[in-house]
């Protein structure tokens, strides 16, 4: 695809149900990232891929809160027993080898938990 | 944990004058400094990025980046509606160069008066 794809586009789901948001990243990108956006605040980092490797994966929140990347291309970000906190706009963005400043961002996921 | 700190504002610049954005950062080995512009509702974007003290000109567009005070600023010259947005300020997460992912600000929201 020509950019970062995310979906879905939102979702809503019920407290202590468990969610799956999905990245696919620009063809050709080894990097691959998460980010956190909550209203008002800034973006949050939560763990990057460098091909389906993490190699830090301390911003993530919780142990609620798990990711994985197959074949150096799609990631999955799952969220376990969800709660209200939670909610948030979660971005997905990729990068080219030797340009990990320049940051191609998804249109991300908007997490609504009720 | 590396901070970046901005006034969240909003700050308001009338049409055609210079909006002047400033960003203060904790961590003295960061080298390279970026800004992000974030439309309302979408995802951020690279707009410029500085690795040496002193200024980059890009169009309206200018860094200045001061090491020994820990801050960088981004000068946006005969400023138009369109240039409404948030500004994020971001540095690498690690330091060192080569790394991966930035840690963002919470950002500036500017508004261009017309």
């Amino acid at each position: 695809g020509a950019g970062v794809s995310q979906s879905p586009s939102n979702k809503v789901t019920e407290k202590g149900k468990d969610v799956e948001l999905r990245c696919d990243p620009i063809s050709g990108h080894t990097a691959l990232y998460w980010y956190r956006q909550s209203l008002g605040q800034g973006l949050e980092f939560l763990i990057y891929f460098q091909g389906n490797s993490a190699p830090d994966k301390s911003g993530l929140p919780s142990d609620r809160f798990s990711a994985e990347r197959t074949g150096g291309s799609v990631s999955t970000l799952t969220i376990q027993r969800t709660q209200q906190e939670d909610s948030a706009v979660y971005l997905c963005a990729s990068s080219f080898r030797g340009q990990n400043e320049k940051l191609f961002f998804g249109s991300g996921t908007q997490l609504s938990v009720l | 944990q590396k901070e970046v700190e901005q006034n969240s504002g909003p700050l308001s610049v009338p049409e055609g004058a210079i909006a002047s954005l400033n960003c203060t950062y904790s961590d003295r080995g960061s080298q390279s400094f970026f800004w992000y512009r974030q439309y309302s509702g979408k995802s951020p974007e690279l707009i410029m990025s500085i690795y040496s003290n002193g200024d980059k000109e890009d169009g309206r567009f200018t860094a200045q980046l001061n090491k020994a005070s820990q801050y960088v600023s981004l000068l946006i010259r005969d400023s138009q509606p369109s240039d409404s947005a948030t500004y994020l300020c971001a540095v690498p997460l690690y330091s060192g160069g080569g790394a991966d992912g930035l840690t963002f600000g919470k950002g500036t929201h500017l508004i261009i008066q017309p």
